[in-house]
């Protein structure tokens, strides 16, 4: 149980572009939904924080307007990387947390993005 | 603020042997989890072990145990009979109860070498 899947697994696109990134909990209900994002050799940055129906709480420094995130449904959250640049390359994690999982976060397998 | 801070950046143990990963944290709060993850080469973060602090017996999960000491702000993972499955990073993480985020703080992590 508890399993977490994430789209794409990796993604390649050009300069300026936006790129959507899906994260759906297939056997929970998901109450909240985190976004991270990771660096070669780093540990994982929170980005922001979902709540199924409710805007995203961001972190310090994280761009809400470049980093946009909904949570329309217990299932699914999406992160938009809108009109993104080199800069934004990195690997992104979602994980979720639900009712009846002991407050644990469970992490989808992330997503690779590329921005040339 | 909660910081959880990883002092070895890299261990490595031969196949078969015990390792222990530290870690220590510093926070004020009285009521928090604790989690060990491992992020082996394929970067997907799996659950290895999760302790609640009002509990005084260490958490175990097989080969994987804790041991923590809530004085001491320590949580140290004990790996035993260690497998070549087991190379991965480990991170360390830190959860607060009673908020409405349930966000966790992660220590920059541990890379493990299991040497055959």
């Amino acid at each position: 149980g508890a399993v977490v899947s994430q789209h794409p697994s990796w993604v390649i696109c050009k300069s300026g572009t936006s790129v959507k990134i899906e994260c759906r909990s297939l056997d929970f209900q998901a109450t909240t939904m985190f976004w991270y994002r990771q660096f070669p050799k780093q540990s994982l940055m929170l980005m922001a924080t979902s709540n199924e129906g409710s805007k995203a709480t961001y972190e310090q420094g994280v761009e809400k307007d470049k980093f946009l995130i909904n949570h329309a449904s217990l299932t699914l959250s999406t992160l938009t990387v809108t009109s993104a640049h080199p800069e934004d390359s990195s690997f992104y994690i979602c994980s979720a947390r639900g009712a009846g999982l002991a407050d644990t976060q469970y992490f989808g397998p992330g997503t690779r993005l590329t921005v040339l | 603020a909660q910081t959880v801070t990883q002092s070895q950046p890299e261990m490595s143990v031969q196949e078969a042997e015990t390792v222990t990963l530290s870690c220590t944290y510093d926070t004020s709060e009285n009521n928090y989890y604790l989690f060990w993850y491992k992020q082996p080469p394929s970067r997907q973060m799996i659950l290895v072990i999760r302790q609640e602090a009002y509990k005084q017996q260490n958490a175990t999960e097989n080969r994987f145990s804790v041991n923590f000491q809530k004085a001491a702000k320590s949580f140290s993972l004990k790996i035993s009979d260690s497998q070549l499955g087991d190379t991965a990073m480990y991170f360390c993480a830190f959860m607060k109860l009673g908020g409405s985020q349930g966000n966790l703080i992660f220590g920059k992590g541990t890379k493990l070498s299991v040497k055959p």
